[in-house]
């Protein structure tokens, strides 16, 4: 059973693009969602919390779909500082334990 | 953003030997968290640890691992006997419990010969 699937990517974009990533979890009961962002050999660093509202910052837009038990993450105007591996994480237990998707990775060309 | 801090930040080994990998986080966190991360693979959840207890710990963390907070401020995940398929990153992290974000630190790199 995978309990957090993401897009494989890689995703190659030039400078500019809008790009989409996509996220599915097990747990209809899952209480909390987040983006985190990890450069390569670095810690995962938080991105933004998902909220069922959907929230955005800046450039980053998160949408939660409860019914779907899917989650998405939208970059415009994608910058080359924006290339990392865009990692989909779900608290599904209640629990304070969070669990990671393998994440996509996104390389964004001049 | 809060600050963790890890050391040390690469740890060489022989199998079988004994590691220790510390922790600093910010003091007035309750909930510390150690993860895992195999070259290339998921970040995978190791334990977390609250009010000085283990709350809650996954497959992984077997009878090899320990974690303490030894004098109040450093938190340590210990390792008995390293194996080859311990060699990972470990990422220590604190939050503030349930379902509240967590804020990781920069890891130790763990390599065992």
């Amino acid at each position: 059973r995978k309990e957090v699937e993401q897009d494989p990517g890689p995703f190659n974009v030039p400078e500019g693009a809008t790009v989409a990533f996509n996220c599915t979890y097990s747990n209809s009961a899952s209480q909390s969602f987040f983006w985190y962002r990890q450069d390569c050999r670095k810690e995962p660093k938080l991105l933004m919390s998902v909220y069922s509202s959907g929230n955005e910052d800046g450039r980053f837009t998160a949408q939660l779909n409860r019914a779907s038990q899917y989650i998405s993450l939208l970059i415009r105007d994608s910058k080359l500082s924006d290339s990392a591996t865009y990692l989909c994480v779900v608290n599904l237990s209640g629990y304070s334990t969070l669990t990671f998707g393998k994440g996509t990775m996104l390389l964004v060309s001049p | 953003e809060p600050e963790v801090t890890q050391t040390p930040s690469h740890q060489v080994t022989q199998m079988g030997q004994e590691v220790i990998l510390r922790c600093v986080p910010i003091s007035n966190h309750l909930y510390f968290y150690w993860y895992r991360q195999i070259l290339g693979q998921k970040v995978e959840f190791l334990v977390s640890f609250y009010n000085n207890e283990i709350s809650e710990k996954s497959e992984i963390f077997d009878d090899q691992f320990s974690v303490e907070r030894p004098d109040g401020s450093n938190f340590t995940l210990k390792i008995r006997s390293t194996k080859l398929e311990d060699s990972a990153m470990y990422f220590c992290a604190h939050g503030a419990g349930g379902a509240d974000e967590q804020y990781f630190g920069p890891g130790t790199r763990l390599t065992v010969t």
